[in-house]
C-alpha cells in the first residue's frame, strides 16, 4: 500500500489529453512538500519528467506538465503520442514512519 | 554527461546477503549538493525506494527495510554501496542506483535525476 495514491491505469487516443493524480496526506503532499513525476518506459529506469510540482528538466516536452493543490498532485500530458505509453509515478517526501522518500504505486498510460 | 552504473551478483541465496555497488562517473560523489540512492522494483510491480547516503557518511532508510539494510560510500572510489541481509524471494527485484538533488537546496525536496540501468537480482537457492 503505497502512501501516494495514483490510478493503476488511464487511456487516450492519440492527441488527446490526460491527465493522472497523486493523492497524499497532511504528512506528505499536504505538508507542502514538492511532488516530482517519473516516466518509466518498458525494460528501461525510470526518467524524470517534472520536479519541484511543475518544472520540466531540459529536454521534456513542454506536452508534460504538472500542478499541486492541497494534498493531491496532478500529471498532464497534452496531445498524446504512440511514445509516451509507459509507466508514470509521482514521488515526494514524507515526515511519517512511511519516509522519508516514498514513490506512488504507478499508473500505466495506454495510448488507444 | 554524469553516468551511474550498478554492479554485483545476479543471485543470491536466501538469508544470505545481497551486496550491490554503484559507479559513478561523469561527477564527484563528493559533492555537497547531492544525495545519492538506491530504488528497487520486483518484477511486474512500483517503485520502492530503499535508502540513501551522503557523501559525509549520513544514512536514511526506508523503515520497512531499516533493520536488514547498510549503505556506505567510498569517496575515494566514487562508489557507494548497498547491503541488504537475510533476503527471502520477495527481495528479488531490478535495483536502481540514482542520485538525489534539490532545486530548492534543502534536505528534503529531493528527487532522482539521473540513474543507473539497474541490476536484477533473483533470490534463489
Amino acid at each position: 500500500q503505497s502512501v501516494l495514491t495514483q490510478p493503476p491505469s488511464v487511456s487516450g487516443a492519440p492527441g488527446q489529453r490526460v491527465t493522472i493524480s497523486c493523492t497524499g496526506s497532511s504528512s506528505n503532499i499536504g505538508a507542502g512538500y514538492d511532488v516530482h513525476w517519473y516516466q518509466q518506459l518498458p525494460g528501461t529506469a525510470p526518467k524524470l519528467l517534472i520536479y519541484g510540482n511543475s518544472n520540466r528538466p531540459s529536454g521534456v516536452p513542454d506536452r508534460f506538465s504538472g500542478s499541486k493543490s492541497g494534498t493531491s498532485a496532478s500529471l498532464a500530458i497534452t496531445g498524446l503520442q504512440a511514445e509516451d505509453e509507459a509507466d508514470y509515478y509521482c514521488q515526494s517526501y514524507d515526515s511519517s514512519l512511511s519516509g522519508p522518500w516514498v514513490f506512488g504505486g504507478g499508473t500505466k498510460l495506454t495510448v488507444l | 554527461q554524469l553516468q551511474l552504473q550498478e554492479s554485483g551478483p545476479g543471485l543470491v541465496k536466501p538469508s544470505e546477503t545481497l551486496s550491490l555497488t554503484c559507479t559513478v562517473s561523469g561527477g564527484s560523489i563528493s559533492s555537497s549538493s547531492y544525495y545519492w540512492g538506491w530504488i528497487r522494483q520486483p518484477p511486474g510491480k512500483g517503485l520502492e525506494w530503499i535508502g540513501s547516503i551522503y557523501y559525509s557518511g549520513s544514512t536514511y532508510y526506508n523503515p520497512s527495510l531499516k533493520s536488514r539494510v547498510t549503505i556506505s560510500v567510498d569517496t575515494s572510489k566514487n562508489q557507494f554501496s548497498l547491503k541488504l541481509s537475510s533476503v527471502t524471494a520477495a527481495d528479488t527485484a531490478v535495483y536502481y542506483c540514482a542520485r538525489q538533488h534539490s532545486n530548492r537546496r534543502d534536505g528534503y525536496n529531493l528527487f532522482f535525476d539521473y540513474w543507473g540501468q539497474g541490476t536484477l537480482v533473483t533470490v534463489s537457492s
